[in-house]
């Protein structure tokens, strides 16, 4: 069975800092990527999403990127952490772009 | 107009009520339709798909009006587990899911 995994669970970060939050699948070739985040209270917001290695797709400006390197590992990043990029980001994984996705645990995010 | 419009609650009902949530979306040419659960602080998981015809998982029924472009899901017998928000999902332009808002249930002893 397929399976996602996403770490770290819980991270605080200074502003200014940079990041880098892991995901991967397994059980699965060519999976669809997506990386949300949902600030408190609010609802999910499509940050990135990637069909295949190499491939993103940015839903939002911001100070945040994304990368896959391999087929089933999708990485979130910043250079610069801002007080906004506060929230709880999930990864999640779906066969296409149509069915259901499958999210990891989530990384809560605070920045101090 | 949103692409998918839930009502956010929260609905406040006692063991055992039947409660039903409703769900617009804008997109007439959407074909997968989907309602998730998220407990607090927790991510989202998969409820149940929702088929043209209807469809049923034990106290869970979900339907597909697709002439008035909504979504339903009805929860009989509620179960103070049940209580946690509840996220209706369409696929819109591009074929990409949209989440919902959500809707907060809460089932009072």
């Amino acid at each position: 069975s397929q399976t996602i995994h996403q770490w770290p669970a819980t991270l605080v970060q200074p502003v200014g800092s940079p990041l880098s939050l892991e995901c991967t699948v397994e059980g699965t070739s060519n999976p669809n990527l997506y990386w949300y985040r949902q600030a408190a209270g609010r609802g999910l917001q499509l940050l990135f999403y990637s069909v295949g290695i190499g491939q993103i797709s940015s839903e939002v400006p911001q100070n945040l990127s994304a990368s896959r390197p391999q087929d089933r590992q999708f990485i979130l990043s910043s250079k610069k952490l801002l007080l906004s990029d506060s929230g709880f980001y999930l990864c999640a994984w779906s066969g296409d772009r149509a069915q259901p996705q499958h999210f990891g645990d989530g990384t809560r995010l605070s920045i101090l | 107009r949103k692409e998918v419009e839930q009502d956010p609650g929260p609905f406040n009902v006692p063991e055992g009520a039947t409660v039903a949530f409703n769900c617009t979306y804008s997109n007439s040419a959407s074909q997968s339709f989907f309602w998730y659960r998220q407990d607090c602080r927790k991510e989202p998981k998969l409820l149940m798909s929702v088929y043209s015809s209807g469809n049923e998982d034990g106290r869970f029924t979900a339907q597909l009006n697709r002439a008035s472009q909504y979504i339903s899901l009805l929860i009989r017998d509620s179960k103070l587990s049940d209580s946690a928000t509840y996220l209706c999902v369409v696929n819109g332009q591009g074929g990409k899911l949209i989440f919902g808002q959500g809707t907060e249930l809460s089932v009072k002893p």
